[in-house]
């Protein structure tokens, strides 16, 4: 079965432009998760999206951030404008979580590699 | 604190048992993970117990879990150099109506001949 697709495997762009990074999650699931992974602050949970809908956006640093699920097989991590702090790995991961609470275990793509000049 | 922590490094010999070692927060944590990160790539789940077990094994991986301590370890049998990697525990804690998982700053494993 194909795991979480995450593209493009790796980014690097001047700072000021935008970024888009993508996600498939696994056929099935239906919760959606994007992390940051810095040597500083290790994984950070930035948004979390069950059913489509974000639920939990707390952990997204700034307006400059964005994420959206159009679809149950696809979603966006946009960064605009971009700034050389951005530099990180972002990964998503996904889930099923049923109405009564009992989940599965996440599931983690391979990682966007960013690196912002 | 709220901060799951683990220690940073760990050097074994091939062929040795390695144990990582984890402590968490949350005593209401309904499940706990072990994750390996290998370079470059993203992270792997490799087992998790449900917080009413104690331990659990599968193949060369144990688990053992002490509730009252809030202590987690995971023990790999016969470690080879292709177990070398970092090594994540991560607990499963309520937060904001969901089950969050809040991740260690992992553990990296040094698989010497």
């Amino acid at each position: 079965d194909a795991g979480v697709i995450q593209s493009p495997r790796h980014e690097v762009t001047e700072m000021g432009q935008e970024v888009t990074l993508r996600c498939k999650p696994i056929s099935g699931h239906n919760s959606l998760f994007w992390y940051r992974q810095t040597m500083m602050r290790g994984l950070e949970l930035l948004i979390y999206f069950n059913n489509n809908v974000p639920i939990d956006d707390s952990g997204m640093p700034e307006d400059r951030f964005s994420a959206k699920m159009p679809n149950a097989s696809f979603s966006t991590l946009k960064i605009q404008p971009s700034e050389p702090r951005d530099s990180a790995v972002y990964f998503c991961a996904s889930s099923f979580i049923s109405g009564q609470g009992v989940h599965q275990p996440q599931h983690f793509g391979d990682g966007t590699r960013l690196s912002i000049l | 604190g709220e901060d799951v922590e683990q220690s940073l490094f760990l050097s074994v010999r091939e062929g040795d048992s390695s144990v990582i070692n984890c402590t968490y927060t949350d005593s209401s944590s309904t499940y706990l993970y072990w994750y390996k990160q290998e370079p470059g790539a993203g992270l792997q789940l490799l087992t998790y117990i449900f917080s009413n077990m104690d331990m659990k094994q599968d193949q060369r991986l144990t688990v053992l879990l002490n509730k009252k301590d809030k202590h987690l370890s995971l023990r790999i049998a016969d470690t080879q150099t292709g177990d070398s990697a970092i090594y994540f525990c991560a607990e499963s804690r309520l937060s904001g109506g969901y089950n969050k998982l809040i991740f260690g700053a992992g553990t990296r494993l040094a698989v010497h001949p």
